[in-house]
This record gives C-alpha cells, sequence and structure tokens, in this order.
C-alpha cells in the first residue's frame, strides 16, 4: 500500500524561509513530487526528485532520502502568493501519483 | 497550448442520476488520468490511461463508475447513478512523452454536487 504524511498547516511571515516535511510508505519508489495549490484552483507541478539530494529551482528547493523515506519542500524569500496547499505525491510502481492531503500554508505580512 | 480541458466546470445533479465528466488533454501528451479531490480524502486517483488503453483502474470506487479513452483527445469518466458522496472536485490531467515524462498537467477540474 501507499501512504504519504505531511503537517495539515503551517503558518510562516513574509520574507522568511519555511520547510514542509512529507514521509511515504510506498511499495515499489519510482519519484517524489511537490504540487502547489491555490484555493479553488488544479494543482501546479513544482519539483520531482527520484535521487538522494536536493533540488534547487528558484526560491524552492526539494529534499529527498530513499532510505528514509522522507522529503521536504524549502520556500525561501517568502511571498504573499505563496500562501498555498502543498501537496506531496509519491509514484510508485506505476505510473499514477499517490498524493498526501497537503500542507496549508499561511504567510503572515 | 490550451492546456488540459475540462467540461463541464460546474455539475450540480441529483440522486440517481448519470453524470458524464469530460476531459481533452494537452495535445500530443500520451497518459491520462483521473482523480478526485475531497476534504476528507485529498486527492486520490481513480484511473490512468497510456495511448489510450487503461492500465490501472483500481482507484476506482464501485461500479458505478467508469472511464472510457475513445481517442488520444478525448476521455470521460461516468457515474451511474450518482450518490450524494460522490461529490467532489473531479481532476483531469495529462502527461508527454520524452523530456516531459515526470510532469502532470492537471485541467482546471469539475465540482460536482449531488443532492
Amino acid at each position: 500500500g501507499q501512504n504519504i504524511d505531511q503537517p495539515t498547516e503551517m503558518t510562516a511571515t513574509e520574507g522568511a524561509i519555511v520547510q514542509i516535511n512529507c514521509t511515504y510508505q510506498t511499495s515499489g519508489f519510482n519519484g517524489l513530487f511537490w504540487y502547489q495549490q491555490h484555493a479553488g484552483e488544479a494543482p501546479t507541478f513544482l519539483s520531482y526528485n527520484v535521487l538522494d539530494g536536493l533540488e534547487e529551482k528558484g526560491r524552492f528547493s526539494s529534499f529527498l532520502s530513499r532510505s528514509k523515506g522522507y522529503s521536504y519542500l524549502l520556500l525561501k524569500e517568502l511571498q504573499m502568493k505563496d500562501s498555498a496547499s502543498y501537496l506531496c505525491a509519491a509514484r510508485g510502481g506505476a505510473d499514477g501519483l499517490t498524493f498526501g492531503k497537503g500542507t496549508h500554508l499561511i504567510i503572515q505580512p | 497550448d490550451a492546456g488540459v480541458i475540462q467540461s463541464p466546470r460546474h455539475e450540480v445533479t441529483e440522486m440517481g442520476q448519470e453524470v458524464t465528466l469530460r476531459c481533452k488533454p494537452i495535445s500530443g501528451h500520451n497518459s491520462l488520468f483521473w482523480y478526485r479531490q475531497t476534504m476528507m480524502r485529498g486527492l486520490e486517483l481513480l484511473i490512468y490511461f497510456n495511448n489510450n488503453v487503461p492500465i490501472d483502474d483500481s482507484g476506482m470506487p464501485e461500479d458505478r463508475f467508469s472511464a472510457k479513452m475513445p481517442n488520444a483527445s478525448f476521455s470521460t469518466l461516468k457515474i451511474q447513478p450518482s450518490e450524494p458522496r460522490d461529490s467532489a472536485v473531479y481532476f483531469c490531467a495529462s502527461r508527454g512523452g520524452a523530456g516531459d515524462y515526470n510532469e502532470q498537467f492537471f485541467g482546471p477540474g469539475t465540482r460536482l454536487t449531488v443532492l
């Protein structure tokens, strides 16, 4: 089976840094994804990790440790527009993604 | 590119009625996914197709749900008969081939309310 765990909600301050953690258990593993979803909108792709280590893309970075079944999404220089839900998803042996329930990130001025 | 297109965007129906959701994937993409999102259960994969062929339908809740992909540019998800617990946002996503293998592009979703 598949299981994805991430915090339900987090609060951070504009301009600061926030780290959103995700742990996963999958039968087979073929990649860890992060998606951003604003309220009432569709998820949009942020990052993909399949090897251990850090992937950096502008203000966003994603880290993966396969041995620990652990990933995090790091957001730097937070902006008000970063207020959204962040979905962690794992791909097992097949192509479909198993999503966590998402972390609702609130940015305060 | 217009992105993934879904219709209708909103659907309100009564229990027992048939509901058909439609999706047009991004041109050239060869994989198509149907997801359902609720507050309680989050985003769940229902079924996906590769090259118009259903590969994994283990996420389909029960026999009331069916999905088809008659050609590379069109897919439907049908619920018959619909029940109030089917109320959710249904997303369609597509994924391309070489160079785009990993990213799924989501449509805007269909918000379904079954009364």
